[in-house]
């Protein structure tokens, strides 16, 4: 139980173009989804809190206008990163929250390369 | 203020030895403490959740323990595959609801 998936696993993008990355929850209704990013040998960084049918909630640096997050169903959200630039490149992962205490189920991760 | 940190930052063990990774952490009112283990280029993937000091998780060869400022995951006779960045998260101080701020992990080696 508590799968999450996302689409795709590798992108490869030129500079200016946007990406969509899709996170789905396989078995489970996810209230609430979120999105960060990874850099090499470092942690998570939280980018935004998405809930279903409401707008999402941005962290502190995290430019909501490039960064635009869907979360149109209790099974999935979107991530789109808009004009990409090379300083976008790096690893992006979803998670998702049952409803039911804390623990979130993360998504295997995007690595997006923008050239 | 760091509300997670992890030690060491990395650990590499033989086959077999084994050790414990810490978790402490400064939030009041603990809402839990979860660890996760990543490997390179995945997503975390869920642990153990901890609640209350004092309390005891365990899954194959881990054990995970809370007190009151620290949890630490135990590590018995550690097998290479064992090997991975181990993170542990808390809900933040100031804020409620569902988020979670993450240490920056100890990445663990474990020879053959």
């Amino acid at each position: 139980g508590a799968v999450v998936s996302q689409h795709p696993s590798r992108v490869i993008c030129k500079s200016g173009t946007s990406v969509k990355i899709e996170c789905r929850s396989l078995d489970f209704q996810a209230t609430t989804m979120f999105w960060y990013r990874q850099f090499p040998k470092q942690s998570l960084m939280l980018m935004a809190t998405s809930n279903e049918g409401s707008k999402a909630t941005y962290e502190q640096g995290v430019e909501k206008d490039k960064f635009l997050i869907n979360h149109a169903s209790l099974t999935l959200s979107t991530l789109t990163v808009t004009s990409a630039h090379p300083e976008d490149s790096s690893f992006y992962i979803c998670s998702a929250f049952p409803g039911q205490g804390y623990e979130q189920y993360f998504g295997p991760g995007t690595r997006l390369t923008v050239t | 203020e760091d509300q997670v940190t992890q030690s060491p930052e990395a650990l590499r063990l033989q086959e077999g030895e084994s050790s414990s990774l810490n978790c402490s952490y400064t939030v009041s009112g603990l809402r839990g403490l979860f660890w996760y283990r990543q490997d390179p280029g995945k997503g975390p993937e869920f642990l153990f959740t901890l609640y209350s000091a004092g309390e005891e998780k365990e899954k194959e060869r881990l054990k995970a323990t809370l007190t009151k400022k620290e949890s630490f995951l135990h590590i018995t006779a550690p097998k290479p595959e064992d090997s991975a960045t181990y993170l542990c998260a808390v809900p933040p101080i100031e804020e409620y609801g569902n988020k979670l701020v993450f240490g920056a992990g100890t990445i663990l080696r474990v020879k053959s």
